[in-house]
């Protein structure tokens, strides 16, 4: 099985802050890479797929970029709206999720 | 707008089967892939496996053995079954549609669309 591991776990930043999420496939997954945003209670939604394109209707302060094991995740300066919950999920071998990166304001 | 909406009931027993559904409206099942994901209370998600529409299916190794997933086209239904339950498998279970697109010649996999999730308890 292909293990996904994000850092960091969770993180604090203020609105306006430029933050960036690695995740980290045990091997490589080519760009089988998709970005979800989860708030509390909700459903995630997908941001990012193919490891660096913007789903319709994500503002593009959102983007991600990587390939082979190494990924990010970068916003731009943060919204209030942006305070969530941050998943890497391949799709090279079956589908495995990375346990996830809470992102707090500061 | 496509919808999601998973159903079923919410309390099952250890060593039972649970069985959920989801509906599909405003879109057609065809072309798609059809998936669950679940959530136990404070922790990540787990793919649990999907249907293709033309039934065709592909399930997490871990939970291989215990999953079904089944899709009815002609009522824009697919269904899950997980057997043997226990407490590790209480969760919210969403409901999921994926999709393949093609970029340079390779076909890239995500999930665009989620039911609002249901949860599952497991307990006697």
């Amino acid at each position: 099985d292909i293990q996904m591991t994000q850092s960091p776990s969770s993180l604090s930043a203020s609105v306006g802050d430029r933050v960036t999420i690695t995740c980290r496939a045990s091997q490589s997954i080519s760009s089988y890479l998709n970005w979800y945003q989860q708030k509390p209670g909700k459903a995630p939604k997908l941001l990012i797929y193919a490891a660096s394109s913007l789903q319709s209707g994500v503002p593009s302060r959102f983007s991600g970029s990587g390939s082979g094991t190494d990924f990010t995740l970068t916003i731009n300066s943060l919204q209030p709206e942006d305070f969530a919950t941050y998943y890497c999920q391949q799709s090279y071998s079956t589908f495995t999720f990375g346990q996830g990166t809470r992102l707090e304001i500061k | 707008q496509v919808q999601l909406q998973e159903s079923g009931p919410g309390l099952v027993k250890p060593s039972e089967t649970l069985s959920l559904t989801c509906t599909v409206s405003g879109a057609s099942v065809s072309g798609y892939y059809w998936s669950w994901i679940r959530q136990p209370p404070g922790k990540g998600l787990e793919w649990i496996g999907y249907i293709y529409y033309t039934g065709s299916t592909n399930y997490n190794p871990s939970l291989k053995s215990r999953v079904t997933i089944s899709v009815d086209t002609s009522r824009s239904q697919f269904s899950l079954k997980l057997s043997s339950v226990t407490a590790a498998d209480t969760a919210v279970y969403y409901c999921a549609r994926g999709l393949t697109t093609e970029m340079n010649g390779s076909y890239y996999y995500y999930i665009d669309v989620w039911g609002k999730g249901t949860t599952v308890t497991v307990s006697s």
